[in-house]
C-alpha cells in the first residue's frame, strides 16, 4: 500500500520492559513525526525528523524515550523501562515539504503496559 | 500550558444541521491551522487547513472561519451527516516542525 504503516498494531508489555515501535512512512516523504495519544485525549507531539535528523527532541517525555530514522525512511521509537503511564496509542505521520506539509498518519500502535 | 484550546468536548447534532467546533490559540507565530478527522481505530486524516492571510476557507460542506485578532478559528460542517460522526482535532504550527493539537471534539450526528 502507499500509506504510512506502523508495527506492531498492538503491543502489551510488562512494566520495566523495553519496547520498539516502527514506522514506515510514505516513500519520498522527507518529514516524519511521532505523536502520543492517550485515551480520549488529543495528540501530544513527541519528535520530528527532517531526513534522518531530529532538530528538536524537546517533546520527548523523558530520557526513557528515544527515536531514530535511517535512510530517510523507517523510524523507530524506543521506550526503555516502560511505565504504566506510557500506555497510549503512538501515531506516526509523514509529509513532503514540497507538498505543503500535509501530514499523512499511520493507524498507530496501541501500547499497553501492565 | 496548552497551546491550542478546543471546545466543545462533545457535540450532538441532528442530521442536516450545522456542526460548529471552536479553537483558540495564544502563540501569534502560528501560521498554519489544519483540522483533522479521526474515526475509531484509525489515524487522523487532514480535512481542511487555513493560513492566517484569509478569513475563511471552504471545501465542500466544510468551512474554516479564522479570526486573527481574536486568535480563534472554527470548523463548520454544513448539512451534517451520520457519516461525519468522528472525533475532530484542530491544530496549529509555526514552522512545520511542531504541531500543537487541540484536545478533540467527539461529534455524533443523529439520523
Amino acid at each position: 500500500g502507499a500509506g504510512v504503516s506502523q508495527s506492531p498494531s498492538n503491543k502489551v508489555t510488562e512494566k520495566g520492559k523495553d519496547v520498539e515501535l516502527r514506522c514506515d512512512p510514505i516513500s519520498g516523504h522527507t518529514a516524519l513525526y511521532w505523536y502520543r495519544q492517550r485515551l480520549g485525549q488529543g495528540l501530544e507531539f513527541l519528535i520530528y525528523f527532517q531526513g534522518n535528523s531530529a532538530p528538536d527532541k524537546s517533546g520527548l517525555p523523558s530520557d526513557r524515550f528515544s527515536a531514530e530514522r535511517t535512510g530517510e525512511s523507517v523510524s523507530t521509537l524506543t521506550i526503555q523501562r516502560t511505565q504504566q503511564e506510557d500506555s497510549a496509542v503512538y501515531l506516526c505521520a509523514s509529509s513532503m515539504i514540497a507538498g505543503g506539509y500535509e501530514q499523512y498518519f499511520g493507524p498507530g500502535t496501541r501500547l499497553t503496559v501492565t | 500550558q496548552q497551546q491550542v484550546k478546543q471546545s466543545p468536548q462533545s457535540l450532538i447534532v441532528q442530521k442536516g444541521g450545522i456542526s460548529i467546533i471552536n479553537c483558540a490559540y495564544e502563540n501569534t507565530a502560528f501560521d498554519y491551522f489544519p483540522w483533522y478527522q479521526q474515526f475509531p481505530g484509525k489515524g487522523p486524516a487532514l480535512l481542511i487547513a487555513i493560513r492566517p492571510d484569509v478569513s475563511e476557507k471552504k471545501e465542500g460542506r466544510f468551512t474554516i472561519s479564522f479570526n486573527k485578532s481574536a486568535k480563534q478559528f472554527s470548523l463548520h460542517i454544513m448539512d451534517s451527516q451520520p457519516g461525519d460522526s468522528a472525533t475532530y482535532f484542530c491544530a496549529a504550527s509555526s514552522d512545520f516542525n511542531k504541531f500543537y493539537f487541540g484536545s478533540g471534539t467527539k461529534l455524533n450526528v443523529k439520523p
